[in-house]
């Protein structure tokens, strides 16, 4: 069965840290997607990065940067030189095989940045 | 353009009233779904559509009824909420060819709020 864990319940860091949010996820399709999605406190669940299986390649995008590792089943996600923005609920997603299976999310990370 | 919109932001009614949430996307996808999320929990799926079909149904309860007219509208009629029914829904869509690497695409959501 499918599984995705944020252990982390809640962050708290003071703006210019960097900071990395965990996401382990267990699966026995060899094919699957990650995901990786925000919500600010307006609810809009905003779609950051997705991932395939057979990809390992470490992505970077502005001060984001997203580290996807198969031997240990994690997909982390970094924030660098944090700011007030980025104060959300962070959710990792595992969605596997094709049809329509549904996204299943970890629990979210709440990140809280402060000035 | 990666745009949701949902109809009403906000919406309290009472136990007996009926009501209708409005989601639209004029994005040419073929997938519509229908999310709850409770405070503090990661969305989940209620309902999917597919070329205006209902594909899932998650054992959502009667009333809660879902209608897709178009394939750029999905309504979601309510009847007879429960107090416990109260959540921010979210609707998402998706290219809806059925790929696992099909990405969802989430609206900003309806606060709902049952007296």
């Amino acid at each position: 069965a499918q599984k995705v864990t944020q252990a982390q319940t809640e962050i708290s860091v003071v703006e210019k840290e960097d900071v990395t949010l965990d996401c382990v996820y267990e699966t026995r399709d060899t094919t699957y997607y990650l995901f990786w999605y925000k919500q600010p406190p307006s609810g809009e669940l905003v779609f950051l990065i997705r991932r395939n299986s057979f990809d390992e390649q470490n992505e970077i995008s502005g001060r984001y940067s997203w580290n996807f590792q198969k031997s240990t089943s994690s997909f982390n996600f970094t924030i660098t030189a944090s700011q007030v923005v980025d104060s959300a609920v962070y959710f990792c997603a595992l969605k596997e095989g094709s049809g329509f299976q549904k996204l299943v999310f970890g629990t979210g990370t709440r990140l809280l940045v402060s000035p | 353009d990666t745009e949701v919109t949902q109809t009403p932001k906000h919406l309290v009614m009472g136990m007996t009233n009926k009501k209708s949430l409005k989601c639209e996307q004029h994005m040419g996808h073929r997938a519509m779904y229908w999310y709850k999320q409770k405070a503090k929990k990661p969305p989940e799926l209620m309902f999917v559509y597919s070329y205006e079909k209902l594909s899932i149904n998650e054992s959502v309860p009667s009333r809660f009824s879902p209608e897709c007219p178009n394939s750029s509208l999905l309504n979601l009629h309510l009847h007879a909420l429960q107090p416990e029914d109260s959540a921010l829904y979210l609707c998402a869509s998706s290219l809806g060819r059925g790929l696992v690497e099909d990405t969802q695409y989430f609206g900003p959501g309806t606060r709902l709020t049952v007296l």
